[in-house]
């Protein structure tokens, strides 16, 4: 089974500060990895995706993560926080099995003050 | 390109009543999975769908819960006998293909008194 782990449910950064989203993930196969933002009462915007090739995934909105396969994780970065990243991020992973379906993690709210 | 478009918005049922959730996909899209976001939880998988068929279902309930996508017209989500357990954020989204990217649409937010 494939499961997606974000480790803390809150993280709150100072503008201009690194953000750092961390995202764990279980797969008996080569995954699909996302991440996805979601602003109030929104639907959710895909920030960045990896499914093969480069490791490090650039997207948009100055976000990257990149994937380790080693320590199975897809951890997101910004090196410089704007007051407009302040949302909920899901890292979620998907496999094409033919029972296709993306398993979300449940999501870690960024504050940034000011 | 229109987004992936869902009505209503915002729907409020009194237990019992049923309730219908519309999904219009990405145009030329064909694939529409439909998922559930409780409060402070992340969305869950319910159904996989493609025109006419339903593909994978093993994330709705197995009773009051259908969902349909047929040849013309939108995806429908449909709760019968909604209980007050069942308020929650909706989501449809739907991909080109059977890849791996899915564009996801507003949500409809249930309410069930």
């Amino acid at each position: 089974a494939q499961s997606v782990t974000q480790l803390g449910s809150h993280v709150s950064v100072s503008e201009g500060a690194l953000v750092l989203l961390r995202c764990n993930y279980s797969s008996s196969v080569p995954p699909y990895l996302f991440w996805y933002v979601q602003y109030p009462n929104q639907g959710l915007q895909l920030l960045l995706k990896y499914t093969t090739g480069a490791t490090l995934v650039k997207g948009i909105n100055g976000f990257e993560a990149e994937f380790k396969k080693s320590e199975t994780s897809f951890h997101l970065t910004k090196p410089s926080a704007h007051m407009s990243d302040a949302a909920e991020y899901f890292c979620a992973v998907s496999h094409n099995t033919g029972g296709f379906k993306t398993i979300f993690g449940a999501g870690t709210r960024l504050f940034v003050k000011a | 390109n229109a987004g992936v478009m869902q009505n209503p918005r915002h729907l409020v049922r009194r237990r019992g009543q049923e309730a219908r959730l519309r999904c219009s996909p990405m145009k030329g899209h064909s694939h529409v999975y439909w998922y559930r976001q409780l409060p402070e939880e992340g969305l869950k998988f319910m159904v996989y769908l493609q025109k006419e068929n339903i593909i994978d279902e093993s994330g709705m309930p197995k009773e009051r819960f259908s969902a349909e996508f047929p040849k013309e017209g939108p995806s429908i989500l449909r709760i019968q006998q909604v209980v007050r357990g069942d308020s929650a954020a909706y989501f449809c989204a739907s991909s080109l293909q059977l890849e791996e990217t899915q564009y996801f649409g507003p949500g409809t937010r249930l309410l069930v008194l």
